[in-house]
């Protein structure tokens, strides 16, 4: 069953508004997790490292006033898109892993975000 | 720096025939592990199989193999007897074990495989 769970798998906001995406390890903790995003028919790129209790680690390139990444717990990260604009729209996916660099990243399904 | 290249952009497969999708690799790093994942048109990422810097045999998983030739610093997924459902996005990926990484997985740009009947 999945390990990572993501929520809204959707959503759809107006211009201007804020958008939360949560981003949960089910079955073990998660001191690190990772956000990324995807354009239609391209790779995942990297936007950022979640780290909990600490303030993530952004990518060159990627705002971070407008990508607020929280790390709360060891089983939650959440991604809040502020002030959206239709540019943002796109797909988010989270994920996290139970060890390093020998070990695979488990991804929450994503979020479709569109902004109006 | 960490870099991956995937340099087919679509591939075309008979169904039941077999399929080597290419990936190579860089980094500065021993230690790193490389990871296929297939991503569906649903979005979600599918983990398929991993190999690491040190193993000495190729990983095998299932239908699935790696072709890894670490002097080339290539990891090719190799899906024998393809199926319809094979059809996907393909990512070949690597984490190093640098300590000024935090593990981040870096991807390639991806293989699109269309399986035909």
């Amino acid at each position: 069953g999945a390990v990572v769970s993501q929520h809204p798998s959707w959503v759809i906001c107006k211009s201007g508004t804020s958008v939360k995406i949560e981003c949960r390890s089910l079955d073990f903790q998660a001191t690190t997790m990772f956000w990324y995003r995807q354009f239609p028919k391209q790779s995942l790129m990297l936007m950022a490292t979640s780290n909990e209790g600490s303030k993530a680690t952004y990518e060159q390139g990627v705002e971070k006033d407008k990508f607020l990444i929280n790390h709360a717990s060891l089983t939650l990260s959440t991604l809040t898109v502020t002030s959206a604009h239709p540019e943002d729209s796109s797909f988010y996916i989270c994920s996290a892993s139970r060890g390093h660099y020998n070990s695979p990243l488990h991804f929450g399904n994503g979020t479709r975000l569109t902004v109006t | 720096a960490q870099k991956i290249t995937q340099t087919q952009p679509g591939m075309f497969v008979q169904e039941k025939e077999a399929v080597t999708l290419d990936c190579t690799y860089d980094t500065s790093d021993p230690s790193y592990g490389l990871f296929w994942y297939k991503q569906p048109s649903s979005g979600e990422m599918i983990f398929l199989i991993y190999q690491g810097s040190y193993d000495q045999q190729n990983a095998t998983e299932g239908r699935y193999s790696l072709n890894f030739q670490k002097a080339r610093k290539s990891a090719n997924l190799v899906i024998s007897a393809s199926q319809l459902g094979d059809s996907a996005m393909y990512f070949c990926a690597m984490r190093d074990g640098s300590s000024s990484n935090t593990g981040k997985l870096i991807f390639g740009q991806g293989t699109t495989l269309q399986v035909k009947p």
